[in-house]
């Protein structure tokens, strides 16, 4: 069955550093989006991407994040000068959104980004 | 804001037994819904859907019934079995194509021997 992968799994950065995670979406689908969960908290949206922009956003994401597909296959969730409070797992999912309606998403298995 | 609540932080069922995972939401714009379960390490992983248009979807041991009017859904798993231990969470969403989903705080299941 098709999946979600993110690279890398785990990933430590000093704060202030940027950071890029790295999302391959299943092939077939149409929309991207970015998740985030801080420890103990709720899965929370980032952002949404169809059509090669930025279709929807919270108001987490902010000037210091931004997406990006750069080829057909891979999508990004960069952040610039990163924070301490940005320490989560980071999901990313996709979904096929090709009929009309809401289709369900597909994650991967996170990356957790450690900011120290 | 809880848009999307799970009041029960966790749940212990015995095997064999009926699950019964409640949410409950706040938007009446929300229209379709999603259960998904998620294992430590992992991402969540979608188990079960229902728009709502429907008050029921099967999907072998999993069932989801919608309350429209009392903005409740339950996802009931039966039989319950040890490897359904697990985080599951409940997701509302719009019914137009692509919009994102406002998940609930999940609810740990665990199934014991």
């Amino acid at each position: 069955e098709p999946e979600v992968t993110q690279t890398p799994s785990h990933q430590v950065t000093q704060m202030g550093q940027e950071v890029i995670l790295r999302c391959v979406p299943i092939s077939n689908h149409l929309y991207f989006y970015w998740y985030r969960q801080i420890l103990g908290q709720k899965v929370e949206f980032l952002v949404s991407f169809y059509n090669n922009e930025i279709s929807e956003k919270s108001e987490i994401f902010d000037d210091q994040f931004s997406v990006e597909r750069p080829d057909g296959s891979n999508f990004t969730l960069k952040i610039r000068s990163t924070k301490l409070e940005d320490s989560a797992m980071y999901f990313c999912a996709s979904s096929a959104g090709d009929r009309g309606r809401n289709q369900p998403q597909h994650f991967g298995d996170g990356t957790r980004l450690s900011i120290l | 804001d809880q848009q999307v609540k799970q009041n029960s932080p966790s749940l212990s069922v015995q095997e064999g037994r009926i699950s019964i995972l409640n949410c409950d939401y706040t938007n009446s714009m929300f229209d379709y819904f999603l259960w998904y379960k998620k294992y430590p390490a992992e991402g969540p992983t979608f188990l079960i859907s229902i728009s709502s248009i429907k008050d029921k979807n099967e999907d072998g041991r999993f069932t989801v019934f919608l309350n429209k009017s009392a903005k409740h859904l339950s996802l009931h798993i039966v039989p319950s079995q040890p490897g359904d231990s697990a985080v599951y969470f409940c997701a509302a969403s719009g019914w137009n194509y692509g919009q994102n989903f406002v998940f609930g705080p999940g609810t740990r299941l665990s199934v014991l021997p």
